[in-house]
């Protein structure tokens, strides 16, 4: 099993849709969690933070089911400027390990 | 305003020549990141310094070479061993190692290089 293993996309979806996306991960111990967010051919930079059982940004909400080792992003109302990569980030021995990414395009 | 600058933004090299890709903070980060990107995977991390004058090596160190020589920069060689170096570059910084924010990373616009 890979450390971090995100939905493989890409996910296309209308405006006004709501997404989302699921990552596992392997290591029981990480406490906190991360989206990042990723436009072609640019940096990846943060989109929210889980360091509890979940997180509400907009219409942004992350989810972490310790239980089964998951975390998910969900995005309602998408808009066109949603689209992007988003990259579950896990903290795990001193390291952050990055997932693949999911690729979502949001299409009028 | 504070940040992370790389340069250069793109580089073409030749096989079988180094080349010095550079990393300046200013944002009184302890800690600095070398990650590598390739088409469809996630990001790779080569080494990582959390104080000046120390650095371990990350997954994919073998090629690479860094410096901490002060705290605001972090530059990172990629040499003639490394087999495929055309890649996606990204430095990245972050607060001190420990605490609850040690873990967010901000990510300078990376570096293209690619190798003819």
């Amino acid at each position: 099993r890979k450390e971090v293993e995100q939905d493989p996309g890409p996910f296309n979806v209308p405006e006004g849709a709501t997404v989302a996306f699921n990552c596992t991960y392997s290591n029981s111990a990480s406490q906190s969690f991360f989206w990042y967010r990723q436009d072609c051919r640019k940096e990846p930079k943060l989109l929210m933070s889980v360091y509890s059982s979940g997180n509400e940004d907009g219409r942004f909400t992350a989810q972490l089911n310790r239980a089964s080792q998951y975390i998910s992003l969900l995005i309602r109302d998408s808009k066109l400027s949603d689209s992007a990569t988003y990259l579950c980030v896990v903290p795990q021995g001193g390291k952050l390990i990055f997932g693949q990414g999911t690729e979502l395009s949001v299409k009028p | 305003d504070g940040g992370i600058t790389q340069s250069p933004k793109y580089l073409f090299r030749k096989e079988g020549q180094n080349v010095t890709l550079s990393c300046e903070q200013n944002l009184n980060h302890d800690a600095m990141y070398w990650y590598r990107q390739d088409p469809g995977q996630g990001l790779r991390l080569i080494y990582y310094s959390q104080i000046v004058n120390d650095f371990q090596k990350g997954d994919i160190a073998e090629g690479y070479s860094v410096s901490r020589e002060k705290k605001e920069s972090f530059p990172l060689t990629v040499t003639s061993a490394q087999k495929n170096p055309t890649a996606f570059y990204l430095c990245a910084s972050s607060t001190r190692p420990e605490g609850i924010r040690a873990n967010v990373l901000t990510f300078g616009a990376g570096s293209r290089l690619t190798v003819l």
